[in-house]
């Protein structure tokens, strides 16, 4: 079945300092892969998408990601963190079924606090 | 830029009770979800939609579960008899066909008591 693990439950990283968040997933095909964010109280954004192509994706505030077929991962990175920054980040995998769209699949998310 | 919008968005119902959560998609957007994320845990698919019919549902959405395009614009999601644990915050989403890209709503915080 396909699954999304993020392992880091609660992360804390001081402003500037470089931030990765971890993500494995496990599909059966190539994977549609996303990273979400969500402020408190707020939706779910998206921060970047990898689809095919160039395995390093660059997202919008800064963000990054790397697809990493032979570790099932898809890390988010930020060289230098903001306080804007803290929120909740999810990854996900999209299933796609006979080219169709499916539904995502969310890992359980990391929460990002950020010491001044 | 164009967005997803909930409303309300926050519902406060008794057991048992009906619920009709709205929806107003992206305009040019075929693809319609339902997911619900409840208070501490992940984000959960509950329902697609495409071309007037429910393409994939979890085990999730049960009977008490139904979704409708009543005109051009909304998708709702309606609850006939709510339960303590259908309270969460319910999200729906759209994207266009062949972009695989979700765009989410801010979210219908659903309080069941």
């Amino acid at each position: 079945a396909q699954s999304v693990t993020q392992p880091d439950i609660h992360i804390t990283v001081s402003e500037g300092a470089s931030l990765e968040l971890r993500c494995n997933y496990s599909y059966g095909a190539t994977p549609y892969l996303f990273w979400y964010v969500q402020s408190p109280g707020q939706g779910l954004q998206l921060l970047l998408k990898y689809f095919s192509g160039d395995t390093l994706v660059q997202g919008i505030k800064g963000f990054e990601a790397e697809f990493k077929r032979s570790q099932s991962s898809f890390n988010l990175r930020k060289p230098s963190v903001h306080w804007s920054d803290a929120a909740e980040y999810f990854c996900a995998v999209g299933a796609i079924y006979g080219g169709s769209q499916g539904n995502l699949i969310f890992g359980k998310g990391t929460k990002l606090s950020v010491k001044p | 830029e164009p967005e997803v919008t909930q409303t309300p968005s926050h519902q406060v119902t008794q057991m048992g009770q009906e619920v009709i959560l709205r929806c107003v998609p992206i305009s040019n957007h075929l693809y319609f979800y339902w997911y619900r994320q409840i208070l501490g845990q992940k984000v959960e698919f509950l329902v697609s939609f495409y071309n007037n019919e429910i393409s994939e549902k979890s085990e999730i959405f049960d009977d008490q579960f139904s979704v409708e395009r009543p005109d051009g614009s909304n998708f709702t999601l309606k609850i006939r008899s709510t339960k303590l644990e259908d309270s969460a915050m319910y999200f729906c989403a759209s994207n266009r066909e062949s972009s695989y890209e979700q765009y989410f709503g801010p979210g219908t915080r659903l309080t069941v008591t």
